[in-house]
């Protein structure tokens, strides 16, 4: 079974600083995609970045990077310079057989 | 491009009911998923279709559950018989071909009373 865990319910950070979001996954398949999903309250889930695991350079959007560990199974996401737009809810998500598989979500709230 | 837009954004029913709701993709998406969120926790997959054709189905999507895509447009999911543990934001996504980003719609909350 493909399963996605975010062991982190709730994370905070100050604006300005980074903060790192953690993922393990769990699959059978050598080739697949993986995703940060961005839910603000209340507001409609966007793509925050996406790796495909045949890929080994991690990917980056802006303020976003992810530290993809393909062995460990590990998907963590980073924001740098942390902006109060950025507290939302954010899952991560595992593509497999043409769905997405998600993660129980991480709530980052932003301190100004 | 509007996105993909839902209806209704809000439901409440009785128990026993039937309700309906619509998803309305993205023009050129020829897939589209329909997801099921429970407060607090990440969405979990339904069933998804390839133009009209509905490709794949969850074990969560028992009998009383029911979703079409005529003509590959639009798509329409129907709960009969609504019980209280359908309560939850049901989410409808698209994408155009297999691993391309899906983009969801902004949900339709079911609260069944």
């Amino acid at each position: 079974a493909q399963t996605v865990t975010q062991s982190q319910p709730e994370m905070s950070v100050q604006e300005a600083e980074t903060v790192t979001l953690s993922c393990t996954y769990d699959t059978s398949e050598s080739d697949y995609y993986l995703f940060w999903y961005k839910q603000p309250p209340s507001r409609q889930m966007i793509l925050v970045i996406r790796q495909e695991a045949y890929k080994q350079q991690n990917a980056t959007e802006n303020r976003f990077s992810v530290n993809f560990q393909k062995a460990a199974k590990s998907f963590s996401l980073k924001i740098s310079d942390s902006q109060l737009g950025d507290a939302a809810m954010y899952f991560c998500a595992l593509e497999y057989g043409n769905k997405l598989v998600f993660g129980a979500g991480t709530i980052l709230r932003v301190k100004s | 491009d509007t996105g993909v837009s839902q209806d209704p954004r809000h439901k409440i029913t009785k128990r026993g009911q039937n309700v309906t709701f619509r998803c309305d993709p993205i023009s050129e998406h020829n897939r589209l998923y329909w997801y099921r969120q429970t407060l607090g926790q990440g969405p979990e997959f339904l069933t998804y279709f390839q133009n009209e054709a509905q490709l794949e189905k969850s074990r969560l999507l028992s009998d009383r559950f029911s979703a079409e895509r005529p003509k590959g447009s639009f798509s329409t999911l129907e709960i009969q018989r609504t019980e209280q543990g359908d309560s939850a934001m049901y989410l409808c996504a698209s994408s155009f071909g297999l691993v391309d980003e899906q983009y969801f719609g902004p949900g339709t909350r079911l609260t069944v009373t």
